[in-house]
């Protein structure tokens, strides 16, 4: 069965760089929600969308951005990067009150 | 706010041990409470949920029964096997509070040694 799929996998990036995550949810699944996992840490819930507008608003920084777009695709945009924005990056689909997690991006920043 | 407290890590059993992760909750609704399973390296996982007062989940022989009166979620399970080693997370969702739609409120993980 098809499930969440994310890119890139891992990604590395210097201070103040921008990076782009992207997240390519379940067919006919309509919501998406990112999440933030430093290390050792459980998962910080950051924003989500429905139907391509946002839903609800966690503790995303203001230097982070994100849509969902026609095709139901998520991107999470963050820009002057720091360094504890180090951190596995997850998003979840769903179509209803059961999440499914995509295996998350691992971004270093240096 | 809602929130899910658990308790800390690490746990260390020796395979075939019972288990116990103590998980309970504040919400100020009626939330959904769920377990996910975050292997070595990998995603969240959802092992089991429930989403009523009384409701048990249960899942690869783990069970964990909403408790309202305690607020509580614990997850047990009655024979643990060195591939049960893994990070449990428990968690909440609260669609009553408004916004809240489905987001997951984790608890801080407990970590789960299983030994030969």
């Amino acid at each position: 069965a098809a499930g969440v799929i994310q890119s890139p996998r891992h990604l590395i990036k210097e201070k103040r760089e921008t990076a782009t995550l992207k997240c390519y949810p379940i067919p006919r699944h309509d919501t998406v929600y990112w999440y933030q996992q430093g290390p050792g840490q459980d998962p910080q819930f950051l924003i989500s969308f429905y139907e391509k507008m946002q839903s609800d608003k966690g503790s995303i920084p203001d230097r982070f951005s994100a849509q969902q777009f026609s095709d139901y695709h998520s991107e999470l945009n963050m820009s002057s990067l720091e360094l504890g924005d180090s951190a596995l990056y997850f998003c979840a689909s769903s179509s209803g009150a059961k999440l499914f997690f995509g295996p998350g991006t691992r971004l270093t920043v240096t | 706010g809602d929130s899910v407290t658990q308790m800390e890590g690490p746990v260390t059993l020796s395979e075939e041990a019972f288990l116990t992760i103590n998980c309970t909750y504040t919400a100020t609704g009626y939330p959904s409470l769920f377990w996910y399973v975050q292997y070595p390296g990998e995603g969240l996982q959802l092992l089991l949920k429930a989403t009523k007062a009384d409701d048990k989940g249960s899942n690869k022989g783990f069970e964990a029964t909403y408790r309202k009166e305690t607020t509580s979620f614990h997850l047990e399970k009655g024979s643990v096997q060195v591939s049960d080693s893994a990070v449990y997370f428990c968690a909440l969702s609260d669609r009553s509070v408004e916004g809240s739609g489905y987001a997951l409120n984790f608890g801080k993980g407990t970590s789960l040694l299983v030994t030969p």
